[in-house]
C-alpha cells in the first residue's frame, strides 16, 4: 500500500511569513497526525484528527498555527507568521486501530522548515 | 501528564558488542513502539509491544517490556555499523495518543 505522503519536503521562509504543509495519510486510516520534530528532539505532537474532527490540539500554537482536514482524509498545516523557533521538520503520520496494534503508526517523509 | 525518558540520550559503541537502551514512562499504558530514525530520514516501526512480558526480536535487535515497572528496553547485540541511527521509544497516551522520548543516538564504530 502507499505511504504517508507530505509535500514539500523542504521549505525556506522568512520570519513573519506564512507557510501550509500538505499531508495525504494511508487510504482508510481515519487517525491522522502532526508532529514537530525540533533538530535532536523526539517528534511532539501538534494535532489529531480522528475523521475530520480534532482530538487533541493542546500543544498547538493556536496564534500562530492551524489545521484542518478535509473531509476526512488530506491534511493541511499552516504557520502564520512563522518565527524563528518554528524551524524543525513537520511529520505527518496516521494510523487504524486494529493496524496499530500490529504495525505501529506510519509517519511521512516530513517537510523540513527553516525561517531565517 | 505522560513523560517518557530514554538513557541513554548518547551512545558510541563498538562493533561486536552488546548494550541497551533503556525507557522509563510515568503512567500506565497499553502499547509502545520502537522506532528507528537515520539522519535527514523519517520514523521506521521496529516492535510494537503490547503486554507484559512482551519480547520482540528482529535481527540484532530485541525490544521488552515490563509494564509493571513502566520500563521497556532495546537489547543490541552484536553490533553492526548499520545499526547507526536515533533509536525513539514512544507510548500511547488516550486515545491513540503517541508520546515520543527524548531518543538515543546510537553510534556504532569499526
Amino acid at each position: 500500500e502507499a505511504g504517508v505522503a507530505q509535500s514539500p519536503r523542504y521549505k525556506i521562509i522568512e520570519k513573519r511569513q506564512s507557510v501550509a504543509f500538505w499531508c495525504n495519510p494511508i487510504s482508510g486510516h481515519a487517525t491522522l497526525y502532526w508532529y514537530q520534530q525540533i533538530l535532536g528532539q523526539g517528534p511532539k505532537l501538534l494535532i489529531q484528527f480522528q475523521n475530520n474532527g480534532v482530538v487533541d490540539d493542546s500543544q498547538l500554537p493556536k496564534d500562530r498555527f492551524s489545521a484542518e482536514r478535509l473531509k476526512g482524509v488530506d491534511s493541511t498545516l499552516k504557520i502564520q507568521p512563522a518565527k524563528l523557533e518554528d524551524s524543525a521538520v513537520y511529520l505527518c503520520a496516521s494510523s487504524r486501530l486494529r493496524d496499530s496494534r500490529r504495525h505501529g503508526y506510519t509517519f511521512g517523509s516530513g517537510t523540513r522548515l527553516t525561517v531565517v | 501528564e505522560l513523560k517518557v525518558e530514554q538513557n541513554p540520550l548518547f551512545l558510541s559503541m563498538q562493533e561486536g558488542k552488546n548494550y541497551t537502551i533503556y525507557c522509563n514512562y510515568s503512567t500506565t499504558s497499553d502499547r509502545l513502539y520502537w522506532y528507528r530514525q537515520d539522519p535527514g530520514k523519517s520514523l521506521e516501526s521496529l516492535f510494537v509491544l503490547l503486554s507484559n512480558g512482551a519480547v520482540k526480536q528482529e535481527g540484532r535487535l530485541m525490544a521488552s517490556l515490563d509494564t509493571k515497572a513502566r520500563l521497556s528496553t532495546l537489547h543490541i547485540t552484536a553490533a553492526v555499523h548499520d545499526l547507526s541511527a536515533t533509536y525513539f521509544c514512544a507510548v500511547v497516551q488516550g486515545a491513540q495518543k503517541l508520546v515520543f522520548g527524548q531518543g538515543t543516538r546510537l553510534t556504532i564504530n569499526p
